[in-house]
């Protein structure tokens, strides 16, 4: 059971336009939520988080939103650029054991 | 700063053959963690560790072994290695629910 979602595999935007990444969760007692962004042949990076107290975090071009009734949040990235080409984790936290659970990524291509 | 430091970045095994996957930390973090990257499939968890002599099974800890003797090192035993454990495994640390620190993976190949 994939508890964590992320349900469109790729995303190609233009540079300097926004790039939304959505991900979906199940477990309702999932209450911290994290962005990771993996480049080929190296270790995921930690971008952004958010705690379920919360509904919006920013961080300079980096925006997560999250909709709790819905068990969706979402990662803006105003502006996109080629740099930003990636792929992109949602991570969901209940704070039990301090397990994550990911899901299975988003491939974001930033077009010059 | 080293961080998280994984040890080997590459590996082929043959169907059998056992190896030690190596992770150490230096920021003394208390949660320690390993996981498998399959193609399009995210990150699974094999198992964790909230502290040294505490270890704990993830989703996908089948034919893996972990010890945690020290707070720095988490090592990954692979006993008979088969070909369903050909993937890129990480190795993560964080402190409490902070953000995980994840080293550079190792690729292992098993034929």
């Amino acid at each position: 059971d994939q508890q964590v979602k992320q349900n469109s595999p790729s995303l190609s935007v233009q540079e300097g336009r926004i790039s939304i990444l959505n991900c979906d969760y199940t477990n309702s007692m999932f209450d911290y939520f994290l962005w990771y962004k993996k480049y080929p042949a190296e270790g995921p990076t930690f971008l952004i988080s958010i705690s379920s107290i919360k509904d919006k975090n920013e961080d300079g071009r980096f925006t997560v939103f999250l909709n709790k009734s819905a068990k969706h949040l979402s990662l803006h990235i105003v502006p996109s650029q080629p740099g930003d080409s990636a792929v992109y984790f949602c991570a969901a936290d209940t704070g039990a054991n301090s397990k994550l659970t990911f899901g299975k990524g988003i491939t974001l291509s930033v077009r010059p | 700063n080293a961080g998280v430091t994984q040890t080997p970045k590459f590996r082929i095994l043959k169907i059998g053959q056992s190896m030690t996957l190596q992770c150490t930390q230096d920021m003394n973090h208390n949660y320690m963690y390993w996981y498998r990257q399959d193609p399009g499939m995210g990150l699974k968890l094999i198992y964790y560790s909230v502290g040294a002599g505490i270890t704990d099974k993830g989703e996908v800890p089948n034919g893996y072994n972990v010890s945690r003797s020290t707070t720095e090192d988490f090592p990954l035993r692979l006993e008979l290695a088969a070909p369903s454990q050909t993937s890129v495994y990480f190795c993560a640390s964080r402190t409490g629910r902070e953000k995980l620190f994840f080293g550079s993976g190792t690729q292992l190949s098993v034929l």
